[in-house]
């Protein structure tokens, strides 16, 4: 079964202090992967989509990198207003389904 | 600007009682969708379009109906709510099926 697992579910840093969140996925035929950021009670905005292992595109303090099993998304010394939720989705198969993770709640304490 | 918008943010309505939320894009995204997003479930789709006069069922389509007479627009309908259909819902387009997606601000529905 298609699957996407986000970790840790929550984290909390200090500002300036730089840590990494895990989305790891098992499909049948990647054809991409979405990185979003979610603030609290809005829609989701899209950071990021990753094609094929080794790939990696960066956004200010954001950086998401991919390889056959999982993508990170770097934050380097993070500030509060990165406090939000990140998304991770996966395009798969012929049908293109959209497999979203749960998210991890990211809140940056000043 | 480019965007989603989606109407009303807020309702309160009566279990039974019909009621329509639009989603209209600016956009002329061919790929439309609803989504429901509740605690520890994440994001769940309802129902998408992938052009005019063509939409299809998503993982939980049950109690929900939609149209798409035009491109721009991709309301959608529930005939008789329900308590379990209280959730926060987001219209998303995008240019294809399968990319990045644009949300909407969301509709936040409670059902009594």
């Amino acid at each position: 079964e298609d699957q996407v697992t986000q970790s840790p579910e929550a984290l909390r840093l200090q500002e300036g202090e730089s840590s990494s969140l895990n989305c790891s996925y098992t499909v049948s035929g990647l054809r991409g992967l979405f990185w979003y950021r979610q603030d609290p009670g809005k829609g989701p905005e899209f950071l990021f989509t990753l094609y094929s292992a080794g790939e990696e595109k960066e956004k200010e303090r954001l950086k998401a990198t991919l390889t056959k099993k999982e993508s990170f998304l770097h934050i380097t010394a993070p500030k509060p207003e990165d406090s939000a939720t990140y998304l991770c989705a996966v395009v798969a198969g012929n049908n293109r389904k959209l497999i979203w993770g749960l998210g991890t709640s990211l809140a940056v304490n000043p | 600007e480019a965007q989603v918008t989606q109407n009303p943010r807020y309702l309160i309505t009566v279990t039974g009682k019909k009621l329509t939320v639009t989603c209209s894009q600016n956009m002329n995204h061919e790929y439309m969708s609803w989504y429901r997003q509740d605690p520890g479930l994440g994001l769940r789709q309802i129902y998408y379009s992938m052009n005019v006069e063509v939409t299809d069922k998503g993982d939980v389509p049950e109690g929900y109906k939609v149209s798409r007479k035009e491109k721009r627009n991709f309301p959608l309908i529930l005939e008789s709510p329900s308590p379990n259909q209280t959730s926060l819902y987001f219209c998303a387009s995008s240019l294809l099926q399968g990319g990045g997606y644009t949300f909407g601000s969301g509709t936040r529905l409670t059902v009594v």
